[in-house]
């Protein structure tokens, strides 16, 4: 079946821009978890959904960072006032459960590669 | 707070020979820990977890690991490397009791030479 999909799997941009990612999940996956890896790093964890709420946001940087996932499936993963410190890769991931939080298998999109010039 | 090390950002291999790659965690909960693959451009694929059962974990392409509680370490291993297994590979823990989210370690890089 289809896998975790992302889009734009590109996306560059200038210094204060607006930006949004989006993540399809694999059907029927009640969790979703977004990620950034910056270079020669590991995924760095951002936020958690479980169906439409965020369960865990522990991760967002600052309030520059927004997620949504209104209606339990595609989540959106929104940066306002971009700056060159985000340059990363965005990383979603699915679950079927999230069960325990965090120990149910997550299965990674192949991300979105943010580029703030 | 829980944290993964992982020893050797590269290691470089020969075809046919023994792969090791070294993960030790730190966790003040009991461990849920994790082994995943990065291939380039793809996103992070699963080669196995350890979820308290068995000591010993098989995965898939032939890697397994050993959950070691003694020595807070879970290395990954597969006895004859080949060019296909050259890759990011990523340690992570997190925690059933914890309800922790993964906390992944910078990784190693794998190269396997002909």
């Amino acid at each position: 079946g289809a896998g975790v999909s992302q889009t734009p799997s590109n996306k560059v941009t200038e210094k204060g821009k607006y930006v949004e990612l989006r993540c399809d999940p694999i059907s029927g996956h009640t969790a979703l978890y977004w990620y950034r890896q910056s270079l020669g790093q590991g995924p760095e964890f951002l936020i958690y959904f479980q169906g439409t709420g965020a369960a865990d946001d522990s991760g967002l940087p600052n309030d520059r960072f927004f997620a949504v996932r209104p209606e339990g499936s595609v989540s959106t993963l929104k940066i306002q006032r971009t700056e060159r410190g985000d340059s990363a890769v965005y990383l979603c991931a699915s679950s079927l459960r999230g069960a325990g939080g965090y120990t149910d298998t997550q299965y990674f999109g192949p991300g979105t590669r943010l580029t703030v010039l | 707070a829980q944290s993964v090390t992982q020893l050797g950002s590269h290691v470089s291999v020969s075809e046919g020979a023994l792969v090791l790659l070294r993960c030790n965690y730190s966790s003040s909960v009991p461990p849920y820990l994790f082994w995943y693959v990065q291939y380039p451009n793809q996103g992070l694929q699963l080669l196995l977890k350890y979820t308290s059962a068995a000591t010993l974990v098989k995965g898939i392409n032939g890697f397994e690991a050993e959950f070691k509680k003694s020595e807070t370490s879970f290395h990954l291993t597969k006895p004859s490397a080949h060019m296909s297994d050259a890759a990011e590979y990523f340690c992570a823990v997190s925690s059933f009791s914890g309800n922790t989210p993964l906390v992944f370690g910078k990784g190693t890089r794998l190269s396997v030479i002909a």
